[in-house]
């Protein structure tokens, strides 16, 4: 089983919908939570991160993390297009000085 | 602005000709990395530095070096380049309070080895 596991999509959405990005990991020691996104032809940018359990809001993104069932969201209200691009999620283990694990991610397309 | 220079952007080369690719932060950071970013693998680890002259293996570091001379600068270097490391690279960097969430990335760089 890999470490963390995200659906590369492609998904499309209209306008104003409501996304929800997901990503489910297998390594209970993980303790830092983070959604980065990267838009084409650019690297990826940290859009939220999440310090153990719990939900996160910034905005029009919310980001939920579920440690016992092992799964953590992003979910985006009123989409706009704007917001097209891929969805990386990411992990860490506190005190660790090498590693973040990055999902592959989700390429998001939201259409006009 | 705060941000993470890499150089060159995109770099075409032959299989054994050596190359390096530069990496430049202007955020006094402690951590330093560099990522490979291939279809269907994701971004992998290719080295990480904590300090100056302070360097370590990532996930994929077979065909790599690197080094951390200055605080500032942090060059991934090609000996001797083949074509399984055509790939999007990214170099990132981050301060010690939020190595374990918050890195900046620069650009990017695509190479292509024929």
């Amino acid at each position: 089983q890999k470490e963390v596991e995200q659906d590369p999509g492609p998904l499309s959405v209209p306008e104003g919908a409501i996304v929800s990005l997901n990503c489910t990991y297998s390594n209970s020691a993980f303790q830092y939570f983070m959604w980065y996104r990267q838009y084409s032809r650019k690297g990826p940018e940290l859009l939220m991160y999440t310090y153990s359990s719990g939900n996160k809001e910034d905005g029009r993104f919310t980001a939920q993390v579920d440690k016992s069932s092992k799964y953590i969201s992003l979910f985006i209200r009123d989409s706009q297009p704007s917001d097209s691009a891929t969805y990386l999620c990411a992990m860490s283990v506190m005190n660790r000085d090498d590693k973040i694990i990055f999902g592959k991610g989700t390429r998001l397309h939201i259409l006009p | 602005e705060a941000q993470v220079t890499q150089n060159p952007r995109y770099l075409i080369t032959v299989t054994g000709k050596k190359l390096t690719v530069t990496c430049s932060q202007n955020m006094n950071h402690e951590y330093m990395s560099w990522y490979r970013q291939d279809p269907g693998l994701g971004l992998r680890q290719i080295y990480y530095s904590m300090n100056v002259e302070v360097t370590d293996k990532g996930d994929v570091p077979e065909g790599y070096k690197v080094s951390r001379k200055e605080k500032r600068n942090f060059p991934l270097i090609l000996e001797s380049p083949s074509p399984n490391q055509t790939s999007l690279y990214f170099c990132a960097s981050s301060s010690i309070h939020t190595k374990n969430y918050g890195y900046t990335f620069g650009s990017g760089t695509r190479l292509t080895v024929v």
